[in-house]
């Protein structure tokens, strides 16, 4: 069956520091992936997307990296801040371009 | 544009009621999604529409869960009869073509007792 993995539940970090999280699937080939942030009581938020034919996304601190043949994708936040503290999740959409899979998140805290 | 609304924001029922989600979304917006969220499972679709038509319901748990979209700005989700295992927070997204980024509301968070 599909099944999508996010590295770990919770990543604690200090401020100014890179953070890094990590996606990984199986048993699916996607044509997109994109990645959401949720802060707590509140709906996830669009941050990026990559399609299966790029590498690398760039949005100001944000970096997404797309490695189909490893099946993984890599999330950055750059110079992180205690703002970026939130849930992070992947979803995973198919060629047919509608449904998505997500991820059930990695839980970002950054300190001061 | 005011967003995706969802009503009502919390739910509190006893076993065995009725229960009525509600969710306005964005206008132009042709793709409606329902999704639940729990520790456990984490966000699950349950179903969506295209153009106010059902193209996906297999996520719905069994025939106590519908969903309806009359019209282009207004669905509901009904649970009934409503179970304890029900309790999660329901979301509604939309977003304006298939692959496009999805919209969602702040969710409904439903307790079943």
């Amino acid at each position: 069956s599909q099944k999508i993995e996010q590295n770990s539940e919770a990543l604690n970090i200090q401020e100014g520091k890179t953070a890094t999280l990590t996606c990984n699937y199986t048993n699916y080939s996607p044509a997109y992936l994109q990645w959401y942030r949720q802060d707590p009581g509140r709906g996830p938020v669009f941050l990026l997307l990559i399609r299966e034919n790029e590498k690398e996304k760039r949005k100001e601190r944000l970096k997404v990296t797309f490695d189909t043949t490893l099946k993984q994708s890599l999330f950055h936040i750059t110079a992180s801040q205690p703002a970026d503290s939130a849930t992070y999740l992947c979803a995973l959409g198919n060629q047919a371009g509608t449904a998505l899979i997500f991820g059930k998140g990695t839980t970002l805290s950054v300190s001061s | 544009d005011a967003g995706v609304i969802q009503s009502p924001r919390h739910e509190v029922t006893e076993m065995g009621q009725e229960v009525t989600l509600r969710c306005k979304p964005i206008s132009g917006h042709d793709y409606l999604f329902w999704y639940r969220q729990t520790m456990m499972r984490g966000l699950e679709l349950l179903i969506y529409f295209n153009n106010n038509v059902p193209i996906d319901d297999s996520g719905m748990p069994e025939d106590r869960f519908s969903a309806k979209m009359p019209n282009a700005s207004f669905s509901t989700l009904k649970i009934q009869p409503s179970e304890p295992r029900d309790s999660a927070v329901y979301f509604c997204a939309s977003s304006l073509r298939g692959e496009q980024p999805q919209h969602f509301g702040d969710g409904t968070r439903l307790s079943i007792l």
